[in-house]
Order: C-alpha cells, then structure tokens, then sequence
C-alpha cells in the first residue's frame, strides 16, 4: 500500500540547516510528484515546495532562497534541506503525494521541528 | 500567486446540522479545488477534488460546490467524528491552501 515515512532531527540550531527524509513506498518516484508541506501548531498548511517525477523542482517563492529538495530514485527517498533556520520554521512537516493537476492523495505522518539552541 | 480566504475561521454545530465552509479565490481557479479534513494530531486526508468529487471512502454527506473563484464544502448531519479542521487547497496554479476553519460541537 501507499505509503510516505518523514523522518530527521527533531530539534535544530537557530541558523543551522534542516535536513528532512521521505521515505514512499507502494509508489515511482518516476510517476508521483512528492510535496513539501509544512504547519505550525494550530495554525495552516503552507505548500513548500515539489519534486516532479522528472527530477525538477519548484519552490514556494517566500522559501525558495533558502530550500533544496532532491531525490534518491533507487532508495524511494526525497529530501529536503533548508538553511538558516529561524523560530519562525518551527513546525510539523508533512512530504505528501501528488500527480499533476490532482491534489494530494496521501500525506506522511509528520515530522515535529523545533528551534532552539 | 493565488490567495485562498476561506471562512469563518471556527465554526461550532450541533449533531445532526448542515454545516457550509467556504473559500475564495484570489483569481479563477477553474475547479482545481480540494478539500481537507484534519484530526487532531493527525496529516491532512483528501476529502474532495476538483471542487465537488468525493474522494475514495469519504462519506456521502459531504458534498463540493462552487465555480470560478468561490467554492463551498457542505457537511450534511454532522456527525461527531467530523469534528476537525478543514482547508481548501487550489492545484489550479501551484498549490496554495485557505487558511483553514476549525469545526468544534456545540
């Protein structure tokens, strides 16, 4: 079955660099299109950004400066790594499946990010 | 970028009540509108695509509506496992979500 893992550090430095892992399986890579998204607590959803199946990648613009999202096709795998960290990326991360022009269908778990020194 | 607004921001309801959310668009989305549930503590679960498909599963007393830029979810007999939060999402033009209406029993 379909299946999307976050994982990675739960707490981060401030102007150190996030590092995030999701890990699918039940799915290609070469034909989903895995997202970023993340939410702080109790508040909204805010679409980070996409690896297509092709291997290209768009950001949100407000985050694009500071994000990279790549891939590792033979272990399932899509990371993400942010820099400079702020209290403000405090949040719960959620990597998330999708085809183009679809939402997404399935959602990872979450991973909690805190940061503090 | 497009803007989602969706209202109101918190909602409380009785068992059995018809229950409206809405959200606007910043430009036309042409239908490229989905629906989210989410549980406390638990990731976002597709409740409706392309502004009124019920996704796989979902129970027939929710419903999509809406063109261009408004867009509304109806829970029909609220139930009490459908206390949560709902967000709108455009996959119109990237993908952006509404800033979501927490659902609570009166």
């Amino acid at each position: 079955q379909v299946q999307l893992k976050e994982s990675g550090p739960g707490l981060v430095q401030p102007s150190q660099t996030l590092s995030l892992t999701c890990t699918v399986s039940g799915f290609s890579l070469t034909s989903y299109n895995v997202h970023w998204v993340r939410q702080p607590t109790g508040k909204g959803l805010e679409w980070m950004g996409v690896i297509w199946t092709g291997g290209s990648t768009d950001y949100n613009s407000a985050l694009k400066s500071r994000l990279s999202i790549s891939r590792d096709t033979s272990k399932s795998q899509v990371f993400l790594k942010m820099n400079s960290l702020q209290t403000e990326d405090i949040a719960t991360y959620y990597c998330a499946r999708g085809r183009f022009g679809v939402p997404f269908d399935y959602w990872g778990q979450g991973v909690m990010v805190t940061v503090s020194s | 970028d497009i803007q989602m607004t969706q209202s109101p921001a918190s909602l409380s309801a009785s068992l059995g009540e018809t229950v409206t959310i809405e959200c606007r668009a910043s430009e036309d989305i042409y239908n490229g509108l989905a629906w989210y549930q989410q549980k406390p503590g638990k990731s976002p679960q597709l409740l409706i695509y392309n502004a009124n498909s019920l996704h796989t599963g979902v129970p027939s007393r929710f419903s999509g509506s809406g063109s261009g830029t408004q867009y509304s979810l109806k829970i029909n007999s609220l139930q009490s496992e459908d206390v949560a939060s709902y967000f709108c999402q455009q996959y119109y033009d990237y993908w952006t979500f509404g800033g979501g209406t927490k659902l609570e029993l009166k």
